[in-house]
């Protein structure tokens, strides 16, 4: 097993496009989370799955900001019209469904709005 | 709601220095706690973690005790390493219905120099 993976490792994208990043999570894990990391800050909870159903979602920063994992294996997270508030580094982790709830990270997707 | 308050960096300390930071929670009920490093260019990875009351967590030389009488889960090592430069985040994951995310400090950057 090599870990949470995430793609694109970088993304540079100009104000007002859409965006797209992939995880892929431990292959054993149930749950998979979204973070967002801002310069100087702590990772900040935005969403998660438990299999294919997204439990949790009212921590999404917008409208503008939708995830699913359709098959109860990889996720997506797309940010809709960005804007230079957006500009993160967008973390995922996954888990087993357990009382401690111990996360593992992926090295996360840093995006830069121009 | 939940949170964590941990000490303010950055800290600089020479090698074979002791380290202590300082971390403590607001949380209901009894959370699990845990130390997560983040190495200059790379992913969160968990550093120890503890789950209930006067347990202890380590790894590496680190080293984290639960107390419950003070919220607090603070971090310390006998002897730093240049290779333990990198910033410390503490976290708390809650009981319950709010077992699924984790809740950060703003992190610590660690700087140890020869």
């Amino acid at each position: 097993d090599t870990g949470v993976s995430q793609n694109p490792r970088h993304k540079i994208t100009k104000r007002g496009q859409n965006v797209t990043f992939r995880c892929d999570p431990i292959s054993e894990h149930n749950r998979l989370y979204w973070y967002r990391q801002t310069l100087g800050q702590g990772p900040e909870f935005l969403t998660y799955f438990q299999n294919e159903a997204q439990l949790e979602k009212s921590r999404l920063l917008s409208d503008r900001f939708s995830a699913e994992r359709p098959k109860g294996s990889f996720s997506t997270l797309e940010i809709q019209r960005t804007e230079q508030g957006d500009s993160a580094m967008y973390l995922c982790a996954s888990s087993f469904r357990t009382s401690v709830n111990e996360q593992f990270f992926g090295p996360g997707t840093r995006l830069t709005v121009l | 709601g939940d949170s964590v308050t941990q000490m303010e960096g950055p800290v600089t300390l020479s090698e074979e220095a002791c380290l202590t930071i300082n971390c403590t929670y607001t949380a209901t009920g009894y959370p699990s706690l845990f130390w997560y490093v983040q190495y200059p260019g790379e992913g969160l990875q968990l550093l120890l973690k503890a789950t209930k009351a006067d347990d202890k967590g380590s790894n590496k030389g680190f080293e984290a005790t639960y107390r419950k009488e003070t919220t607090s889960f603070h971090l310390e090592k006998g002897s730093v390493q240049v290779s333990d430069s990198a910033v410390y985040f503490c976290a708390l994951s809650g009981r319950g219905g709010s077992n699924y995310k984790l809740t950060f400090g703003k992190g610590t950057l660690l700087t140890v120099n020869p």
